[in-house]
């Protein structure tokens, strides 16, 4: 069964850090790209930043809003990848989801990403 | 940023009924579109990518259809099960961006 599981989150004080985990099982996941998306209480969904696999250069993309604060990283051998959260917010609060980005091929192009396997989240609060 | 435009953003709707829900985009995507539905306490899942293409074990009444800046969700026969909220995201350039959502309620 393909799967990945957050770790990590919790109650942090704004300014401060956090480092959430994801571990993948049952895909291979040095294949695949990875992405991070937020959802802050009864909201909706933003997509938090994305690494790409070794085949293109684990290029790292980061949303406006966390770009220069978050830090995303992985390591195939360990099927594992992190979210480096410093300088946190208020704002910041939300329940933070990994997932697989798996490219689908139409018509033979194989570049619609879509995120098919999701973690069951790890929540973050950012308060004083 | 691509900006994702969801319409409408609740609606109620009974057991059996047709549903359709519509995504614009301010700026031509293709067909690099695709449909989440969230259940309460629940994780998102995929149901459609690439704007018409239904995700595996997805079931048919589900369909999606559109290309460049409008796109649309329809349920053919609401089941009790589909109650939850969808959501439409692009998929055709980062920063990735989705819709705001659409509720789906029991009349």
């Amino acid at each position: 069964e393909m799967q990945v599981v957050e770790s990590g989150g919790g109650l942090v004080q704004p300014g401060g850090s956090l480092r959430l985990s994801c571990a993948a099982s049952g895909f291979a996941f040095s294949d695949h790209y990875m992405d991070w998306v937020r959802q802050a209480p009864g909201k909706g969904l933003e997509w938090v930043g994305r690494t790409r696999n070794g085949a293109n250069n684990y290029i790292t993309e980061y949303a406006a809003s966390v770009k220069g604060r978050f830090i995303m990283s992985r390591d195939d051998s360990k099927n594992s990848m992190w979210l480096q959260m410093n300088s946190l917010k208020t704002e910041d609060t939300a329940v933070y989801y990994c997932g697989r980005a798996v490219g689908y091929c139409v018509d033979n192009v194989c570049y619609y990403y879509a995120m098919d396997v999701w973690g069951q989240g790890t929540s973050v609060t950012v308060s004083s | 940023d691509i900006q994702m435009t969801q319409s409408p953003s609740s609606l109620s709707a009974a057991v059996g009924d047709r549903v359709t829900i519509t995504c614009r985009t301010n700026q031509n995507i293709s067909t690099y579109l695709n449909w989440y539905q969230q259940k309460p306490q629940k994780v998102p899942k995929l149901l459609i990518y690439a704007a018409s293409n239904l995700q595996s074990g997805v079931p048919s009444r589900f369909s999606g259809s559109g290309s460049g800046t409008d796109f649309t969700l329809t349920i053919s026969s609401l089941q009790l099960e589909d109650f939850a909220t969808y959501f439409c995201q692009q998929s055709y350039t980062t920063p990735l961006t989705f819709g705001g959502g659409t509720k789906v309620e029991v009349k």
